[in-house]
């Protein structure tokens, strides 16, 4: 079944321990994306990937890191994290298709910073 | 910035009755999409329309868009209770990149059985 894979679903943890989001995707697709979604803002995008070892910042990316070392997987690392980067986060992959990227997500990961 | 606003907020209908979600943005498009988001689950993309089209349909379906105004519409007809959502448009721009696909605030849709 063709899916992209977050890990973990749900996440608490505290002010300033490093934690990282995996993410996985199995349909060969060259562009992989985080977003975090907040009440009322709707989706912004973190960071992007267009092929392996190229990543882009997005338009929220202070306080996050990527890395894209296998096309498969597009991990989110947060140092440091804070209670501002509370939020519920996605993982998109895309290939070029019918005139343009739709984009396939994950399930989600909300993470609670405290 | 949020490129793309959807209209109403939130919209409530019973079963059975056809659904009209708006979307305007403000900047040159390649295309744009709609999204729709179950409760609790990521976002699936349920069509794309090119800045060169004006009205494209799949299943229960509809998208229109009118480049000259910069705006877009879902309808949605003869509505199920499973298609209670959230529904999101994404413009992606003139240059084609996915990389700046900007999600709208979205439309909470409520059908009632």
């Amino acid at each position: 079944e063709a899916q992209v894979t977050q890990n973990p679903r749900y996440l608490i943890t505290v002010t300033g321990k490093k934690l990282t989001v995996t993410c996985s995707q199995n349909m060969n697709h060259e562009y992989m994306s985080w977003y975090r979604q907040d009440p009322g803002l709707g989706l912004r995008q973190i960071y992007y990937s267009m092929n392996v070892e190229v990543t882009d910042k997005g338009d929220v990316p202070e306080g996050y890191k990527v890395s894209r070392k296998e096309k498969r997987n597009f991990p989110l690392i947060l140092e440091s994290p804070s209670p501002n980067q509370t939020s519920l986060y996605f993982c998109a992959s895309a290939f070029r298709g019918n005139g343009g990227w739709p984009q396939h997500f994950g399930d989600g990961t909300r993470l609670s910073i405290l | 910035s949020q490129q793309g606003e959807e209209d109403p907020q939130a919209l409530s209908i019973q079963e059975g009755e056809n659904a009209t979600m708006n979307c305007s943005y403000k900047t040159s498009i390649n295309n744009l999409q709609w999204y729709r988001q179950n409760s609790g689950r990521g976002l699936v993309h349920l069509i794309l329309i090119r800045s060169n089209e004006r009205e494209k349909h799949s299943g229960r379906l509809r998208v229109t868009l009118d480049t000259s105004k910069k705006s877009s519409s879902l309808l949605i007809t003869a509505s199920r209770a499973a298609d209670t959502a959230s529904y999101f448009c994404a413009t992606d721009p003139s240059s084609g990149s996915a990389r700046q696909l900007t999600f709208g605030s979205g439309t909470q849709l409520t059908v009632l059985p």
